[in-house]
């Protein structure tokens, strides 16, 4: 069973706005990861975020965490059609990936 | 440095046969995972090797095997293979156990069975 949840399931939006995907999870946690995936291709580690932090930045990423809500929130700014893909959350030791958010950058 | 090398991409197999799918961690990693991606199911957790002992193992039938070798390099074995094993093998390795730190995927193996 899926550990996480993303949020929407599906994105689409215009080069240059912003992406905004949510992600909630069932158990405490150590850590929260967020990675990329392009078209059936194999996962990018994007960002780490540990369960003692709150927010997090790489570049036009912007991770959040909320512990109490069990929920984090990855923010990619001024989008570029190379960030199309599939977006994943992963907690656990066993590194249990949620549902995805496929994100789509029109031009 | 090199990445996650994962051999071979494709493979097609007949039911009831059996596969073994290679994975080369990058250089001084020790942790690999196994991963198995379906349109169904999603991704899914298969097994996790950290110098050469088996950590974690996930959901899967007595089908499903791995090793891992001393150096680094790790393995996954399918037996008496059904159709519902075609799906994208996902290899990560990772200089720690347990995914404290970010793992390093391969591109996969894609396996179709027929």
């Amino acid at each position: 069973s899926q550990q996480g949840e993303e949020d929407p399931q599906a994105l689409s939006i215009q080069e240059g706005e912003n992406a905004t995907m949510n992600c909630s999870y069932k158990t405490s946690i150590n850590n929260l990861q967020w990675y990329r995936q392009n078209s059936g291709r194999g996962l990018v580690h994007l960002i780490l975020i540990r369960s003692n932090e709150r927010e997090k930045h790489s570049g036009r990423l912007r991770v959040t965490l909320d512990t109490s809500k069990k929920s984090s929130s990855l923010l990619i700014t001024a989008s570029r059609a190379a960030d199309t893909a599939s977006y994943f959350c992963a907690t656990g030791n066993k590194l249990t990936f949620g549902t995805g958010t496929q994100l789509k950058v029109e031009l | 440095k090199a990445g996650v090398t994962q051999t071979p991409r494709y493979l097609i197999k007949t039911r009831g046969q059996q596969v073994t799918l290679s994975c080369s961690p990058i250089s001084g990693h020790r942790s690999v995972s196994w991963y198995q991606q379906t349109p169904g199911q999603g991704l899914q957790f298969l097994f996790e090797y950290f110098s050469e002992t088996q950590r974690n193992k996930g959901n899967f039938p007595g089908r499903f095997s791995g090793r891992q070798f001393s150096n680094s390099r790790s393995e996954m074995n399918v037996s008496t293979l059904e159709l519902g094993d075609s799906a994208l093998y996902l290899c990560a390795s990772s200089s720690r156990p347990e995914a404290n730190y970010g793992y390093t995927f391969g591109s996969g193996t894609r396996l179709t069975v027929v």
